[in-house]
């Protein structure tokens, strides 16, 4: 079955500082990945994914995230936090001949001033 | 154009009692997925459903839990005699088809079993 796994449930970071979130999933096989972000008691948003094509994708709000299959990663990066990035962040994945996603854990992201 | 709607937002229930979760989709999406969240974990898929079929259920409780998508209507998850441990988020998702590679989310019904 497939598994994600983030690394660090609660990341902490100064205003301004880089974020690094990191993603790492279990299929053979190169499987539709997916950022999400979830504001206290809100749905999920979707931040970024990546299908095919090129393996570093923008997303909303400055975040980034970059495709390596060889290390089976999916991490996600913004190069200056802000406050409004305080939230809980979600990486999911999807096989391309399903429908359902997985998703891991979640991190936590803690911005402080 | 509307998001995924969920009602009710917040859900109390006593310990063996029904809970009815309500998800309409975003117009033109025949696509409902339902995923629930526990309490300091991550989302987890329960079923992913059509209009008037069941596709997947593979993430769904054997008892007690059940899932349906008319054709008139929004997609109810229905929880029959609720324990505590059913307390959690439960998010509805939509897509308009399956080549479509987002879903997109609804704001959840937060469920409390007292």
């Amino acid at each position: 079955a497939q598994s994600v796994t983030q690394l660090g449930s609660h990341v902490s970071v100064s205003e301004g500082a880089l974020v690094l979130l990191r993603c790492n999933y279990s299929s053979s096989v190169p499987p539709y990945l997916f950022w999400y972000v979830q504001y206290p008691n809100q749905g999920l948003q979707l931040l970024l994914k990546y299908t095919t094509g090129a393996t570093l994708v923008k997303g909303i709000n400055g975040f980034e995230a970059e495709f390596k299959k060889s290390e089976t990663s999916f991490h996600l990066t913004k190069p200056s936090a802000h406050m409004s990035d305080a939230a809980e962040y979600f990486c999911a994945v999807r096989e391309t001949a399903g429908n359902k996603l997985t998703f891991g854990g979640g991190t936590r992201v803690l911005v402080k001033p | 154009n509307a998001g995924v709607m969920q009602n009710p937002r917040h859900l109390v229930r006593r310990r063996g009692q029904e809970a009815r979760l309500r998800c309409s989709p975003m117009k033109g999406h025949s696509h409902v997925y339902w995923y629930r969240q526990l309490p300091e974990e991550g989302l987890k898929f329960m079923v992913y459903l059509q209009k008037e079929n069941i596709i997947d259920e593979s993430g769904m409780p054997k008892e007690r839990f059940s899932a349906e998508f008319p054709k008139e209507g929004p997609s109810i998850l229905r929880i029959q005699q609720v324990v505590r441990g059913d307390s959690a988020a439960y998010f509805c998702a939509s897509s308009p088809t399956t080549d479509f590679n987002e879903q997109f989310f609804g704001p959840g019904t937060r469920l409390t079993v007292l």
